[in-house]
């Protein structure tokens, strides 16, 4: 099946610092999603981008297909992004990455 | 917002004993996924359904069975429970396997 790489397996962040989380595929697919488990453990679907790039918020995710690779890059972190994220791709079965932690300090 | 309810939110089951996890959505989405956490492996499909009364295998469905009686309702079956089986599941939906939307999770304990 798809291996999906995320990288920094963590990551912690002074309030205000910007971050930039990476997700590497093993071959192309349809689907591209980043989501955000919170320390609870609730997951919440970020962005949806199988390609190009995408806004919302203080997100910013670039998708290149055809490199196999996708980045998540977050603006202006707060203390209350501090979680995990996940990258997922696929067609029909999503793959999920381990994750990067992401804590944000005051 | 989908809406995607899980049951029971925590159990704990016996070596052996057979347990149900049950899934609801009511948004009418296609797609109904269920997936485990476990430290170090992340989450992982282990079956999914993409029309009522069909299901499929995913990466690890070995010990487990899936049902969908209807677009609703997705539930997973561990016939004999073992201990390797504790973990976090999650069922998902999604409609023609676009954005997922995940419940609230199953913390499954087996003893």
């Amino acid at each position: 099946g798809q291996q999906v790489q995320q990288s920094p397996s963590s990551l912690v962040l002074q309030e205000g610092e910007n971050a930039e989380l990476q997700c590497n595929f093993s071959s192309t697919a349809t689907q591209l999603q980043w989501f955000y488990q919170s320390p609870g453990g609730s997951l919440v679907s970020l962005l949806s981008n199988p390609s190009g790039t995408k806004h919302t918020g203080r997100l910013t995710s670039t998708t290149v297909t055809k490199e196999r690779r996708s980045s998540l890059h977050i603006s202006s972190s707060q203390t209350t992004d501090s979680g995990t994220y996940l990258c997922a791709t696929g067609y029909q079965n999503f793959y999920f990455g381990k994750g990067t932690s992401l804590t944000v300090i005051p | 917002e989908a809406a995607v309810t899980q049951s029971p939110r925590s159990k704990v089951a016996v070596t052996g004993g057979k347990v149900t996890l049950s899934c609801h959505q009511t948004n009418n989405h296609d797609y109904m996924y269920w997936y485990r956490q476990d430290t170090g492996h992340g989450l992982r499909l282990i079956h999914y359904s993409y029309v009522a009364d069909s299901t499929e295998k995913g990466d690890i469905p070995d010990g487990y069975k899936a049902s969908r009686p209807s677009q609703e309702n997705f539930s997973l079956i561990l016939e004999l429970a073992s201990l390797s089986q504790t973990a976090v599941y999650f069922c998902a939906s999604s409609v023609s396997a676009e954005t997922l939307y995940f419940g609230s999770g199953t913390r499954l304990t087996v003893l």
